[in-house]
């Protein structure tokens, strides 16, 4: 059964410190999206690609946040310097444009804690 | 600005009674509605959907029903069982650039009660 992975699971780190958020679409799908969840907003949309290319990433706090797709199998997410609001659980999806209606799969978060 | 907005943080139902899980939108170019459910520390997966054209999509206990005039859907399940306890959040789609795009709603914890 094909996922979405994710890596780390949890993150405590300490405020002005840099944090990596890695994720691993399922083989084939060519669109990943990076959400986050909070208690205010749910799933927030922070930024998403289509083969590689970012289409989207006006979510993003742009000073601090940044997003990539270094290749076909790896998404990153990194936040630098990091902030106590940023504590929350991030979620990358991943879907393919070829199916009219591909349900996005998610992976099972990273839990990040600020201090 | 909240174009998917679920009302109600938190639900709780008997078991074997039916919950009626509601979502509101505001932009009229969303195409498809989805509703995804949320297990503690895992990801959201997909339940079911409906195509704007449609008003209703039933699939085993779940029904979604389209209201396009009023802008509102709700995903009823019946009868509820104990493992329908989860957070339900809304989605809708947008097509952009070639790439489907979902913008969800803030969810709805459901609590079934035995």
């Amino acid at each position: 059964d094909a996922r979405v992975t994710q890596t780390p699971r949890h993150k405590v780190t300490e405020m002005g410190q840099e944090v990596t958020m890695r994720c691993q679409p399922i083989l084939g799908h060519n669109t990943v999206f990076w959400y986050r969840q909070t208690m205010m907003q749910g799933l927030e949309l922070l930024a998403y690609f289509r083969n590689r290319a970012p289409l989207d990433d006006s979510g993003m706090p742009k000073d601090r946040f940044s997003a990539e797709m270094p290749d076909a199998t790896l998404a990153t997410l990194k936040i630098q310097p990091s902030e106590p609001r940023d504590s929350a659980v991030y979620f990358c999806a991943s879907g393919s444009h070829r199916v009219f209606l591909s349900p996005l799969h998610f992976g099972n978060g990273t839990r990040l804690t600020v201090t | 600005d909240q174009q998917v907005k679920q009302n109600s943080p938190s639900l709780s139902v008997q078991e074997g009674r039916i919950s009626i899980l509601n979502c509101d939108y505001t932009n009229s170019m969303f195409d498809y509605f989805l509703w995804y459910k949320k297990y503690p520390a895992e990801g959201p997966t997909f339940l079911i959907s409906i195509s704007s054209i449609k008003d209703k999509n039933e699939d085993g206990r779940f029904t979604v029903f389209l209201n396009k005039s009023a802008k509102h859907l709700s995903l009823h399940i019946v009868p509820s069982q104990p493992g329908d306890s989860a957070v339900y959040f809304c989605a809708a789609r947008l097509i952009i650039q070639g790439a489907q795009k979902l913008v969800f709603g803030q969810g709805t914890r459901l609590t079934i009660n035995p």
